[in-house]
């Protein structure tokens, strides 16, 4: 039972280049999550996930998009990446939204 | 909208003392709350959490946190540190109603030989 997983772990990336982030979990959940880190900023919601096949944006969704299609996997697209981009990304899922959320163990993407 | 505050960015207390980290919540309807740990270059884990019920909670690695709606707190408390309880440590709150998570920005605790 591997959890949350997240790949790749490290990614450095040019300034207009893109990305994919794959995060996948194997506890059956119904909701998955994206994540921004940055120092002194706790964690900020990118999108997320209430089941197969759908998205919903958070608190600091411009510059990313998503996409669920299989209840397993949930992608986080950077179509054209910004230094204020660079950040530690976790991904999460969870079965209801008032459940707790199980992480994986991140990306530290820097944009160059 | 709820938010979530810590007191305290930074937290250090010597080894074997008591720890407190504060996090206070604003929250219109009740509150679920959740207390999750962050080791360096590592992802979160859930320490504890509050649904409904008993208002002191117990968790993991000897933590407990205690509800107190009057205060609009939660915090968490250890009463011996220990080296290995240096980390990060995040308060989160959610109510249901269509909302998410909203975590506080952190406490760094640093555990002092």
């Amino acid at each position: 039972n591997a959890g949350v997983t997240q790949t790749p772990k490290f990614r450095v990336l040019k300034t207009g280049q893109s990305m994919t982030l794959l995060c996948a979990q194997d506890m059956n959940h119904e909701y998955m999550y994206w994540y921004r880190q940055d120092p002194g900023m706790g964690l900020r919601l990118i999108h997320y996930s209430v089941g197969e096949g759908t998205t919903a944006k958070g608190e600091v969704p411009d510059g990313y998009n998503v996409s669920r299609l299989k209840k397993q996997n949930f992608l986080l697209g950077l179509e054209s990446a910004a230094p204020s981009q660079t950040s530690v990304y976790f991904c999460a899922s969870s079965w209801h939204r008032v459940y707790e959320q199980y992480f994986g163990p991140g990306t530290r993407l820097t944009v160059t | 909208a709820q938010s979530v505050t810590q007191l305290g960015s930074h937290v250090s207390v010597s080894e074997g003392a008591l720890v407190l980290l504060r996090c206070n919540y604003s929250s219109s309807v009740p509150p679920y709350l959740f207390w999750y740990v962050q080791y360096p270059n590592q992802g979160l884990q859930l320490l504890l959490k509050y649904t409904t019920g008993a208002t002191l909670v117990k968790g993991i690695n000897g933590f407990e946190a205690e509800f107190k709606k009057s205060e609009t707190s939660f915090h968490l408390t250890k009463p011996s540190a220990h080296m290995s309880d240096a980390a990060e440590y995040f308060c989160a709150v959610t109510h249901g109603y269509g909302q998410n998570f909203v975590f506080g920005p952190g406490t760094r605790l640093s555990v002092l030989p």
